[in-house]
């Protein structure tokens, strides 16, 4: 298995809260990414990085920010968490010659 | 962005049955990946496969790059089969990849 690593793997806030999820990997892979998955929706990127400090949008970055100071390390941070991103949120690696990509074991999130 | 379709969205087998799942895709992709999500919600690789065919025990897959589609086939079926299979494809190695709304399977004993 892939050594990926997603804290916290549930957590519940408040609305308007901060909260950072941390994706953490042991492969020195230069790409990650962040998922969300909503039922009907399948999988929808949130933001991703090409290496330490490059990062870019996805398709629903809208609310998110991130964060990548070390190769291992890949932070999603809510600013101020609302009950639409309710939601699991995976975290995804690949290598710079590999294509295929590998996925952490989900962080199910509720904001009430 | 690439639209990914699958088909069937549920489907329900009886034990040792076969079956044959679709993903379509609207533009040239490089990358193709299969994907289980078992009822834990891990996801599962099955196959990295942009064109070509490859099998793996029961299971084997099929992408024609060119038709722009890809099938997943499950022969012999087991409960354990059950869960959700995403099919996720990308232009461009770095680049995001785009998922199926995937197709949900119930393997009944």
């Amino acid at each position: 298995d892939a050594g990926i690593t997603q804290s916290p793997r549930h957590k519940v806030t408040e609305t308007g809260t901060p909260v950072t999820l941390r994706c953490h990997q042991t492969e020195n892979h230069r790409y990650m990414y962040w998922y969300r998955q909503d039922p009907g929706h399948g999988l929808r990127l949130i933001h991703y990085s090409y290496g330490v400090k490059d990062t870019d949008k996805g398709e629903v970055s809208d609310g998110y920010s991130v964060s990548r100071s070390k190769t291992e390390d890949f932070l999603l941070t809510l600013e101020s968490a609302t009950s639409s991103q309710t939601s699991v949120y995976f975290c995804a690696i690949r290598g710079d010659s590999i294509a295929e990509a590998f996925f952490g074991q989900g962080t199910r999130l509720t904001v009430v | 962005g690439i639209q990914v379709e699958q088909s069937p969205p549920d489907l329900i087998l009886q034990e040792g049955a076969n079956s044959t799942l679709r993903c379509n895709f609207s533009d040239s992709v490089n990358n193709l990946q299969w994907f289980h999500q078992n009822p834990w919600g891990q996801l599962i690789n099955l196959f990295y496969i942009p064109s070509g065919t490859k099998q793996n025990g029961r299971l084997s897959a099929t992408t024609v790059a060119t038709e722009r589609y890809s099938l997943l086939y499950i022969s012999s079926s087991q409960t354990t089969d059950s869960g959700v299979y995403f099919c996720a494809v990308e232009r461009n190695t770095g680049n995001q990849f785009y998922f199926g709304t995937g197709t949900s399977l119930t393997v009944i004993p």
